[in-house]
């Protein structure tokens, strides 16, 4: 059941350059999209998130990109800080999120300073 | 600022006792989850509670599993007899509920299983 994916394991960026990861879905069933960012030995912590009548969602440094048409999304982080590095997790939920969140696989992501 | 809470940080069983995971989800939401991660996989979805009574549950979660929320705070998870593949790191979360505002899940720290 791969219904969320995320097909890079792992990525490393220069500090102070942007990070793009990438998200790609199936079900169209799915109108909440969320990123979280993950470390070793802790839960999940929400960064940010798109509703699926939005096609981009800005906060700070984040900014997650929504491609209904090609069921796509990117989390674009810019400038890189070498704190942005962990694993990152693409999720998607339906009915306004108060239904369960399919995660992708993750991504690694490396800032190298 | 509010957050999810789990005790134990570290559980070690051995197979085949029941253990029972807690959680304190944010005081206000409504909506309670577990979701576990396997050892180098995805984080997977449980189940789901609101309105004390279970609103959805995965394959997963078979009979030896059971969830209760037995005051106005605590959320528990119990396994009654566990399983060497139980071992994994075990997430509580919670969400706000509002019919079109869009919740986001608040994930806890996690609890590791270990079944020996």
């Amino acid at each position: 059941d791969q219904q969320v994916k995320q097909n890079s394991p792992s990525l490393s960026v220069q500090e102070g350059r942007i990070s793009i990861l990438n998200c790609d879905y199936t079900n169209s069933m799915f109108d909440y999209f969320l990123w979280y960012k993950k470390y070793p030995a802790e839960g999940p912590t929400f960064l940010i998130s798109i509703s699926s009548i939005k096609d981009k969602n800005e906060d700070g440094r984040f900014t997650v990109f929504l491609n209904k048409s090609a069921k796509h999304l990117s989390l674009h982080i810019v400038p890189s800080q070498p704190g942005d590095s962990a694993v990152y997790f693409c999720a998607a939920s339906t009915y306004f999120g108060n239904e369960k969140l399919t995660f992708g696989t993750g991504t690694r992501l490396t800032i190298i300073p | 600022e509010p957050e999810v809470t789990q005790t134990p940080s570290h559980q070690v069983t051995q197979m085949g006792q029941e253990v029972i995971l807690r959680c304190v989800p944010i005081s206000n939401h409504l909506y309670f989850y577990w979701y576990r991660q396997i050892l180098g996989q995805k984080v997977e979805f449980l189940v789901s509670f609101y309105n004390n009574e279970i609103s959805e549950k995965s394959e997963i979660f078979d009979d030896q599993f059971s969830v209760e929320r037995p005051d106005g705070s605590n959320f528990t998870l119990k396994i009654r007899s566990t399983k060497l593949e139980d071992s994994a790191m075990y997430f509580c979360a919670s969400s706000a509920r509002g019919l079109a505002v869009y919740n986001e899940q608040f994930f806890g720290p996690g609890t590791r299983l270990t079944v020996l």
